[in-house]
């Protein structure tokens, strides 16, 4: 089964626009960590942000912003006011307590912002 | 800082040859891990290595991959004989795990593309 799910294959806006990228994860640990990366096309995956399965603030960085749903097991990453430099593709990460540094990714989300 | 650098960056073999990849990690980062990425996917881990040992090696394809990290600073990646099967990027990635900061986030290099023909 699929520990990370990313259900959104390709997204395309209009810069400018809000766009959230779904990301729904699956683990019977208590104690986890999820991660968002983003690959632009040069290849080289960037880290974004870290969170542990204790902390579920939202967290905004700049445009960029997180909500952690343990309810529902998501955590989800919008985009306010989408730029043509935000096209890329974006992974969500698990990565479980006790097997800690075994990442699962999903298989990301292509965005794609258009001028 | 210097980030995680790979060579080369891209290559091109036939099948039943042998190929290379290297990686050297970031300064200091004990953890090495090779990822394969497939077209459309996420990365898929190959090996991670704590220092020069290898603690995580169950998905690599042992009858044809190798891999080694001696001094636990620069690893190779080798496959031989390559297949069709094998063109993907091979990403390596790079973090430093201590007691206080497991799950740390990793850093990747920019890969390296095989496309076997």
């Amino acid at each position: 089964a699929q520990k990370v799910t990313q259900a959104q294959t390709e997204i395309s806006v209009v810069e400018k626009e809000d766009v959230t990228l779904d990301c729904v994860y699956e683990t019977r640990d208590t104690t986890y960590y999820l991660f968002w990366y983003k690959q632009p096309p040069s290849g080289e995956l960037v880290f974004l942000i870290r969170r542990n399965s204790f902390d579920e603030q939202n967290e905004i960085s700049g445009r960029y912003s997180w909500n952690f749903q343990k309810s529902t097991s998501s955590f989800n990453f919008t985009i306010t006011a989408s730029q043509v430099v935000d096209s890329a593709v974006y992974f969500c990460a698990l990565s479980e307590m006790d097997n800690f540094n075994k990442f699962y990714f999903g298989s990301g989300t292509k965005l794609n912002v258009k001028p | 800082e210097a980030g995680v650098v790979q060579s080369p960056r891209y290559k091109i073999i036939e099948k039943k040859q042998p190929v290379a990849f290297w990686c050297n990690p970031i300064s200091g980062h004990n953890t090495l891990y090779w990822y394969r990425q497939n077209l459309g996917q996420g990365p898929e881990l190959l090996i991670r290595y704590e220092n020069e040992e290898a603690v995580d090696d169950s998905q690599l394809p042992k009858d044809r991959f190798s891999a080694e990290r001696l001094k636990g600073v620069d690893s190779t990646l080798k496959i031989q004989p390559a297949e069709l099967g094998d063109s993907a990027v091979y990403l390596c990635a790079s973090s430093l795990e201590d007691p206080e900061s497991y799950n740390s986030p990793l850093h990747f290099g920019n890969g390296t593309r095989l496309t076997v023909t």
